[in-house]
């Protein structure tokens, strides 16, 4: 069974252009959360998706930020336009439900210089 | 929403010893306690995972603690390796349940 994937790995963009991650999680999950890792610091919630409606987007940090899952399916994070602050690596998880194990994906290291 | 909080938050031990590190949660409803361990330039693994039934659950050298009284929680590893290195994070849901709360994480090293 496919794990959580995300794409790309790494991006390095330049302060102001627009970037777009994206996140496959598992097959069947309909829970699928966005999570932010800046600096080495802790795991910050972004935002929740049950199917393809928005849970809770409470961790968004302001409305450059725009995520979507389309069809319930994959889900798109994007950044528009980028800031220095926006750096970090972010990371998609899925899980089958409440109060059990969410699978992460690998990550994508976001550069904005 | 809940408030996760996690110490120490760097650990060096020498290999054999044990290593515990402990988180505190702030939403009495939480009644779920995962643990993950995120090598170096990889995505975060869980380990080892308590629901509020139970006050202590063990997998090998590792074992979760809770006190809901407390509510407070702590992942035990005893006769650490060098594999163990790594960095720990706990979390807990809300009243919700629907996302996890991670505290700040902690650098356990491992001496050889």
């Amino acid at each position: 069974e496919a794990g959580v994937t995300q794409f790309p790995s790494h991006s390095v963009i330049e302060k102001g252009q627009t970037v777009t991650l994206r996140c496959d999680p598992i097959s069947g999950h309909d829970n699928l959360y966005w999570y932010r890792r800046v600096m080495g610091k802790e795991i910050k919630f972004l935002l929740h998706f049950v199917k393809e409606s928005k849970q809770d987007e409470s961790g968004m940090p302001n409305n450059r930020f725009l995520a979507e899952r389309t069809g319930g399916t994959y889900s798109t994070l994007k950044v528009q336009p980028a800031e220095l602050e926006d750096s970090g690596v972010y990371f998609c998880a899925s899980s089958p439900g409440y109060w059990t194990e969410a699978f992460f994906g690998q990550g994508t290291r976001l550069t904005v210089v | 929403g809940e408030n996760v909080e996690q110490h120490p938050s760097t650990l060096s031990v020498q290999e054999g010893d044990s290593a515990v590190i402990k988180c505190t949660y702030s939403d009495s409803a939480s009644n779920y306690f995962p643990w993950y361990k995120q090598e170096l330039g990889k995505r975060p693994q869980l380990i080892i995972d308590i629901r509020s039934n139970v006050g202590e659950k063990k997998d090998q050298r590792i074992a979760v603690t809770l006190n809901k009284t407390a509510k407070h929680f702590s992942l035990h590893i005893t006769e650490t390796q060098p594999e163990d290195s790594a960095v720990y994070f706990c979390a807990a849901p809300g009243n919700a349940g629907n996302m996890l709360t991670f505290g700040g994480g902690t650098r356990l090293m491992v001496k050889p």
